[in-house]
């Protein structure tokens, strides 16, 4: 098993662009999870979903975020526009279910100029 | 409201000597812990779980629910085990909420 499969690893784009990070989960894993990463404020969660369907989006810091899930193998993190502040590692994660461990992706470096 | 409290940012220590990180948790119901690692560079993994109750790499914690803490223990650490470590609680939909994370440095 490959584990969560994250791309890209890296993006590195200049502000008012559109950035999508993409995130396929463990096969047979019904949750997926967005986290995003900083040195001033930790790991926090983003969105998560539980059967394709979002559970809890509180952790969305804007409206310029947006995360779908059009199947149980793929995930998409859109920011548009992208703003210097967006720069983080973003993570994905998904696991069997209510109370299993979380696996994590190797996430994305994202840099806007 | 959930929360996760990991108080030390920074636990330098040399190699051989015992290592303690502080974790406490604050939740109504009945937790699920966990501690997590992530190694530079690298994806955050899963080091062990309350409920297991096994030893990892020889981490060990113990959930105390009197005191609401879950701290990660080891009696020698080794240069290998410098990492960031995330201490986290399992709140109910699966939602894992992380403390901020202590950085272990294990020096020579």
């Amino acid at each position: 098993d490959a584990g969560v499969i994250q791309s890209p690893r890296h993006e590195v784009t200049e502000m008012g662009q559109e950035v999508t990070l993409r995130c396929k989960p463990i096969s047979g894993h019904n949750s997926l999870f967005w986290y995003r990463q900083t040195m001033m404020r930790g790991l926090e969660l983003l969105i998560y979903f539980n059967n394709n369907v979002p559970i809890d989006d509180s952790g969305m810091p804007e409206d310029r975020f947006s995360a779908k899930m059009p199947n149980a193998s793929f995930s998409t993190l859109k920011i548009q526009p992208s703003e210097p502040r967006d720069s983080a590692v973003y993570f994905c994660a998904s696991s069997q279910g209510w109370g299993q461990p979380q696996h994590f992706g190797d996430g994305t470096r994202l840099s806007i100029l | 409201a959930q929360r996760v409290t990991q108080p030390e940012k920074l636990l330098s220590v040399f190699k051989g000597a015992p290592v303690e990180l502080k974790c406490n948790y604050s939740y109504s119901g009945s937790p699920e812990l966990f501690w997590y690692v992530q190694y530079s560079r690298q994806r955050l993994q899963l080091l062990l779980r309350h409920i297991s109750r096994e030893s990892i790499k020889g981490f060990t914690a113990d959930l105390n629910k009197g005191e609401t803490s879950f701290h990660l223990k080891k009696p020698f650490a080794q240069e290998e085990d410098s990492a960031m470590y995330y201490c986290a609680l399992s709140a109910g939909f699966q939602k894992l909420v992380f403390g901020t994370g202590t950085r272990l440095l294990v020096s020579p």
